[in-house]
């Protein structure tokens, strides 16, 4: 069963705009979130967390939301460069979603 | 630290072959994982050791599929026979207990193509 999910396969935005990256999740005993980047022919890289007791982290151009009682948490990146352009995943914990890929015109 | 090392980085091999994928985990994380990448499922966990110990192979697909950590510094995924139905993206992943959010640290990848 799936307990991380990544609706949007993908998404495309131009530069200087923001990206907004979505998840849901089922487990609700998720102690953290986290987003990994991933590029070709790499591994995923952490990029940025979130506590559950939290609603917010911020990290420079990032910022991820987490609304509880949606079981739902989003990735903001302002403003949106093209060196962005990757594969982001979203997990709870171990648990990962199948990501979304991210495409950031010039 | 070099980071997780896998090796190897692409194997190629026919149907019912034995196929042993290996991973170095960073020094001193006492967990490691075990994932497979596809297009339908995203990153799968396999399963995932702590203090070389297994923890939880519910991800394990069939009984195909094995795993070891003799030690602290190796691990092994095995898949034998292999089906064309395995072939995918294979990353190992490892983390220390202390490490703050949970973050794991993910090696190159295993791309394994089973014709």
């Amino acid at each position: 069963d799936q307990q991380v999910k990544q609706n949007s396969p993908s998404l495309s935005v131009q530069e200087g705009r923001i990206s907004i990256l979505n998840c849901d999740y089922t487990n609700s005993m998720f102690d953290y979130f986290l987003w990994y980047k991933k590029y070709p022919a790499e591994g995923p890289t952490f990029l940025i967390s979130i506590s559950s007791i939290k609603d917010k982290n911020e990290d420079g151009r990032f910022t991820v939301f987490l609304n509880k009682s949606a079981k739902h948490l989003s990735l903001h990146i302002v403003p949106s460069q093209p060196g962005d352009s990757a594969v982001y995943f979203c997990a709870g914990d171990m648990r990962f979603g199948a990501g979304t890929r991210l495409t950031v015109k010039p | 630290d070099a980071g997780v090392i896998q090796s190897p980085r692409h194997e190629v091999t026919e149907m019912g072959q034995e196929v042993t994928l290996r991973c170095k985990p960073i020094s001193g994380h006492d967990y490691l994982f075990w994932y497979r990448q596809t297009m339908m499922r995203g990153l799968e966990l396999l399963i995932y050791f702590n203090n070389n110990v297994p923890i939880d192979d519910s991800g394990m697909p069939e009984d195909r599929f094995s795993a070891k950590m003799p030690n602290a510094s190796f691990s092994t995924l095995k898949i034998q026979p292999s089906e064309p139905r395995d072939s995918a993206v294979y990353f190992c992943a490892s983390r220390s207990r202390g490490t703050l959010g949970h973050t794991q640290y993910f090696g190159p990848g295993t791309r394994l193509t089973v014709l």
